[in-house]
C-alpha cells in the first residue's frame, strides 16, 4: 500500500506571496491533520480534517487555512507568506479521526521544505 | 509552559546499552504518542499509547496516567537507532490539540 505523498518537496517563496501544499492519504484513511516544524518552535499542530471537515484547530493565524476532498486529499494554504513561515510542513493520515477516542495511529509523509526569503 | 515536557534533550550511548527517555505532561489526554525522526525528516509512529505498556521488538514503552508520565526504553541500542524522539500527546481539553515535547536526540556510537 502506497505511503502518504506530499508534494511539492521543495519549495522557495517570496514575503508577501501564497503557498498550497498538497497531501494524499494512505487509500482508505480518511483524517489528514497538518504541522509545523521550526527549529525555534519544534513540532506544532495545525489542523485536522475529517470526511471533509475541520475537526481540529491549533493556534495558528488565519493566513494558515485547508481544506479536504471527498477523496481525502488534502490542501494547506498560507497566504500573506513571512519568513518565519520557513519550516517542513507535514502532513499525516489516520484511518479515523486521531484527535478523538479512540485515537486512530498517524503515518506521516515525507514533508514539504518550504523557504520563504 | 509546554504542555509535554521530554527528558534528556540529548543522549549518548555504546552500542548495546539499555536506553530510557522520559516524557512528562500536564494535560489531559486521550493518547500518548512516540514517534522517530531521522535526519532529512521523516516521521515513524512508533508507538500509540493510552495505558499500560507495548513492545515492539527491542523497543518498550510505558504510560502512566495517573502520574502523567511516559518512557521509551530501548534494549541492546544500535547506531541505527540514533534519530530524534519526539513525545506528543492528544489533549482532552482545547479542541483535542496535539502537543510535542521538543525532542531527545539519541546518538548510538559503535
Amino acid at each position: 500500500k502506497a505511503g502518504v505523498t506530499q508534494t511539492p518537496r521543495y519549495l522557495i517563496k517570496t514575503r508577501g506571496q501564497q503557498v498550497t501544499l498538497s497531501c494524499s492519504p494512505i487509500s482508505g484513511h480518511r483524517s489528514v491533520s497538518w504541522y509545523q516544524q521550526t527549529p525555534g518552535q519544534g513540532l506544532q499542530f495545525l489542523f485536522e480534517y475529517f470526511s471533509e471537515t475541520q475537526r481540529n484547530k491549533g493556534n495558528f493565524p488565519g493566513r494558515f487555512s485547508g481544506r479536504q476532498f471527498s477523496n481525502s486529499r488534502s490542501e494547506m494554504n498560507v497566504s500573506t507568506l513571512e519568513l518565519g513561515d520557513s519550516a517542513l510542513y507535514l502532513c499525516a493520515s489516520s484511518f479515523g479521526l486521531a484527535g478523538g477516542t479512540p485515537s486512530y495511529e498517524q503515518y506521516f509523509g515525507p514533508g514539504t521544505r518550504l523557504t520563504v526569503t | 509552559k509546554n504542555e509535554v515536557e521530554q527528558s534528556p534533550q540529548n543522549l549518548t550511548a555504546q552500542e548495546g546499552e539499555f536506553i530510557t527517555i522520559n516524557c512528562s505532561y500536564s494535560v489531559g489526554i486521550s493518547a500518548l504518542h512516540w514517534l522517530q525522526q531521522h535526519p532529512g525528516g521523516g516521521i515513524v509512529s512508533l508507538f500509540m499509547l493510552s495505558s499500560g505498556k507495548k513492545k515492539h521488538g527491542r523497543l518498550i514503552a510505558t504510560i502512566n496516567i495517573q502520574e502523567k508520565h511516559s518512557s521509551l526504553h530501548i534494549t541492546a541500542s544500535h547506531p541505527r537507532d540514533s534519530a530524534v524522539y519526539i513525545c506528543a500527546v492528544r489533549s482532552t481539553n482545547t479542541g483535542n490539540q496535539f502537543y510535542f515535547g521538543t525532542g531527545t536526540s539519541l546518538t548510538v556510537i559503535p
